[in-house]
């Protein structure tokens, strides 16, 4: 049973440009969640999504960020006109269910983002 | 405001020996409390959970111990191996509460010396 999987594995993007980033889960898993991870800190919440739904955007910024999670196909987290401020890995887990209290999410090997 | 922290940056120990980390957090609301173990350029990996009406769940070598009343949870290894040596994340959900996020701390990087 194949894990999380990213692509790609490293992205640079020069100021400006968009990023896109995906995210297939595991088998049998329809949630999907994106977290960050900034140097020396630890993974911070982006979003939540289920097949075709966005379940928690809490996590997102306002501007430039915007997530899907199609029926068909990966999640994409995409972030727009990118800024320095933008570079960190982006970490991508699902789960089977959620809310049960016993379930677990897997995590994605991620994508390191650089900003020229 | 960190709802999960680690307050130990690092930990280094001899192989054979115990390792201890630490985890504290402050929101009452948390019912689901997880330990993962990342590598440099990897995706974390879960190691082991507890559910809070639990106070200790064991797997092998890992044990998690949760003390309620002092918001305050523990990762014990023993005996520590080489291969342990990584950077540990303690992450908290609010199940309850239909939130399925996970607040993680900063991490505590073990080293565990031959």
């Amino acid at each position: 049973n194949a894990g999380v999987m990213q692509n790609p594995r490293h992205l640079v993007r020069r100021r400006g440009q968009e990023a896109r980033l995906r995210c297939s889960p595991m088998k049998g898993h329809s949630h999907v969640y994106w977290y960050r991870q900034l140097p020396e800190e630890g993974l911070k919440f982006m979003v939540y999504l289920q097949k075709e739904n966005i379940i928690d955007e809490s996590g997102m910024p306002k501007e430039r960020f915007s997530a899907e999670f199609p029926k068909e196909g990966p999640s994409i987290l995409r972030i727009q006109q990118v800024v320095r401020g933008d570079s960190a890995a982006y970490f991508c887990a699902s789960s089977r269910y959620t809310g049960v209290g016993t379930d677990t999410q897997y995590f994605g090997p991620g994508t390191r983002l650089t900003v020229l | 405001d960190q709802q999960v922290k680690q307050n130990s940056p690092s930990l280094s120990v001899q192989e054979g020996r115990i390792s201890i980390l630490n985890c504290d957090y402050t929101n009452s609301m948390f019912d689901y409390f997880l330990w993962y173990k990342k590598y440099p350029a990897e995706g974390p990996t879960f190691l082991i959970s507890i559910s809070s009406i639990k106070d200790k769940n064991e797997d092998g070598r890992f044990t998690v111990f949760l003390n309620k009343s002092a918001k305050h949870l523990s990762l014990h290894i023993v005996p520590s191996q080489p291969g342990d040596s990584a950077v540990y994340f303690c992450a908290a959900a609010n199940y309850g509460g239909s939130q399925g996020n996970l607040i993680f701390g900063k991490g505590t990087k073990l080293s565990v010396k031959p």
